[in-house]
C-alpha cells in the first residue's frame, strides 16, 4: 500500500514563530488532506489539497503531486495551534477506497 | 452546515461484552468510512460503504461487523471485546459526486470506547 511520512515528528514552538511541516508520499494519490487533532481528539480538516496551494488565515499548504509531497505553513502559531497534524492521502481504485494516514506531527507552541 | 454525528461519545464495556457504534453522515454523502485510532497511533482505516454496500475493508478484526442502512447512517457492531479494542473510533463520510472515489473526507467527532 501506499505509504505516507511525515517530518518532523514533534515541533516544539514559541507563540508567535512559524513552522512548515512536510508530507511526503510513496505514490500518485487523487486525495491529499491535511488535518488538526486537538488535545481533546477531534480531526479538524485543514485542506483538501491534491495539488497546488491555498491559503485559509495564517495556514497555508502547497501540494506538488509530481514529487509527491506536500507542505503546511503555520504562521504565527497560538497555542491553540497546539496537537498534532495529520496528513492524509487517497488513491482511486474503481472502489470507494481510503485515506491512508501519516503518523503525525506533534506540535506544541508554549508562550 | 451539519456534521457527521456519532454516538454514543463515549463507552465503558468489560472484556467479552458487545458495543455498537453509530454514525449519521452529513446529509447527501454517500459514502462513510470507519477508523480506528489507539493511543499516541495514526487513524487506521477499517471499512467503508458506497451508496450502502461494502466497498472496502482494512484491517477490521473478524470480531467486528458494520453495516449502512438505507437511511445512510452506520453502524459499527463490536463483539466479544478485548482490551486492546480500546481506541477513538471515528466515523467520517464524503461525497463521490455519482462514482465510487476518494473524495473529501469529513470526520465525526468519535466516540471513545474503553474496555475494562
Amino acid at each position: 500500500g501506499i505509504q505516507v511520512e511525515q517530518s518532523p515528528p514533534d515541533l516544539i514552538l514559541q507563540e508567535g514563530a512559524n513552522s512548515t511541516l512536510r508530507c511526503n508520499f510513496s505514490d500518485s494519490v487523487n486525495n491529499l488532506q491535511w488535518f488538526h487533532q486537538n488535545p481533546w481528539g477531534q480531526l479538524i480538516n485543514l485542506f483538501y489539497i491534491p495539488s497546488g496551494t491555498k491559503q485559509n488565515g495564517r495556514l497555508s499548504a502547497t501540494t506538488v503531486a509530481t514529487e509527491r509531497y506536500s507542505l503546511l505553513y503555520i504562521s504565527s502559531s497560538q497555542t491553540t495551534d497546539s496537537g498534532v497534524y495529520f496528513c492524509a492521502v487517497g488513491v482511486n481504485t474503481g472502489t470507494a477506497s481510503k485515506l491512508t494516514f501519516g503518523t503525525g506531527t506533534r506540535l506544541q507552541v508554549t508562550l | 452546515a451539519a456534521g457527521v454525528i456519532q454516538s454514543p461519545r463515549h463507552l465503558i464495556k468489560e472484556k467479552r461484552e458487545t458495543a455498537t457504534l453509530k454514525c449519521y453522515p452529513i446529509p447527501r454523502h454517500d459514502t462513510v468510512y470507519w477508523y480506528q485510532q489507539g493511543p499516541g497511533q495514526d487513524p487506521q482505516f477499517l471499512i467503508s460503504f458506497y451508496e450502502k454496500m461494502q466497498s472496502d475493508k482494512g484491517s477490521i478484526p473478524d470480531r467486528f461487523s458494520a453495516q449502512q442502512f438505507s437511511d445512510y447512517h452506520s453502524e459499527l457492531n463490536m463483539s466479544s471485546l478485548e482490551l486492546g479494542d480500546s481506541a477513538l473510533y471515528f466515523c467520517a463520510s464524503s461525497r463521490s459526486g455519482g462514482a465510487p472515489r476518494v473524495g473529501e473526507l469529513f470526520f465525526g467527532e468519535g466516540s471513545r470506547l474503553t474496555v475494562l
